[in-house]
């Protein structure tokens, strides 16, 4: 069975800060694994995602993720955080090889100080 | 290209009453999923569809229940609501080819009184 865990439901940094949102997965099979943000009273928007290619995945909004297998983790980076960036973030996993059937982690809301 | 559009935006219903809520997914996406969206239980996959037949559903009772158009457009239907159903309903459509990557619309908000 597939799950995904978030470390931490709020995340404070302060603006220019770095930004590090956790995300740890297991799956049985390969998976594929993505971030998504959600800002208030909207939907899902695709942050970005690992598909068994490079390992340290580039998204939008200057954010980045790394697919570490041994450590089955696909942590959220940010080198320097804007007060745009205050969301709710979403990590999910689908397991590959068919099956379709996406598990959404918790969510992390991501606070932003001036 | 214009977005996965959902409709109503915001809805306020009855227990015992019935609602349907619509998603037009992105021109070309033939596949549509729907998730339930609450504070306590957080994003739970209720179904997809794809070429009009639902190819995988999640763990809801019966009342829940949705189907696809040749346009692909989709619905999905509750029945007899309950006050736990109140919830940010969101639909995401796939590219061919991708079935993975969700493009998410910005929900209905159903609320039961």
């Amino acid at each position: 069975a597939q799950s995904v865990t978030q470390l931490g439901s709020h995340v404070s940094v302060s603006e220019g800060a770095l930004v590090l949102l956790r995300c740890n997965y297991s799956s049985s099979v390969p998976p594929y694994l993505f971030w998504y943000v959600q800002y208030p009273n909207q939907g899902l928007q695709l942050l970005l995602k690992y598909t068994s290619a490079a390992t340290l995945v580039k998204g939008i909004n200057g954010f980045e993720a790394e697919f570490k297998k041994s450590e089955t983790s696909f942590h959220l980076t940010k080198p320097s955080a804007h007060m745009s960036d205050a969301a709710e973030y979403f990590c999910a996993v689908t397991p590959g090889g068919g099956g379709f059937k996406t598990i959404f982690g918790a969510g992390t809301r991501l606070f932003v100080k001036a | 290209k214009a977005g996965v559009t959902q409709t109503p935006r915001y809805l306020i219903k009855t227990r015992g009453q019935q609602v349907t809520l619509s998603c037009s997914p992105i021109s070309g996406h033939r596949s549509v999923s729907w998730y339930q969206q609450t504070p306590g239980q957080g994003l739970q996959f209720l179904f997809e569809y794809f070429s009009e037949t639902q190819r995988n559903k999640g763990n809801f009772p019966g009342r829940f229940s949705g189907r696809q158009f040749s346009n692909s457009r989709s619905e999905m239907n509750v029945s007899t609501l309950e006050l736990g159903d109140s919830a940010l309903y969101l639909c995401a459509s796939s590219p061919p080819g991708q079935p993975y990557e969700q493009y998410f619309g910005p929900g209905t908000r159903l609320t039961v009184t």
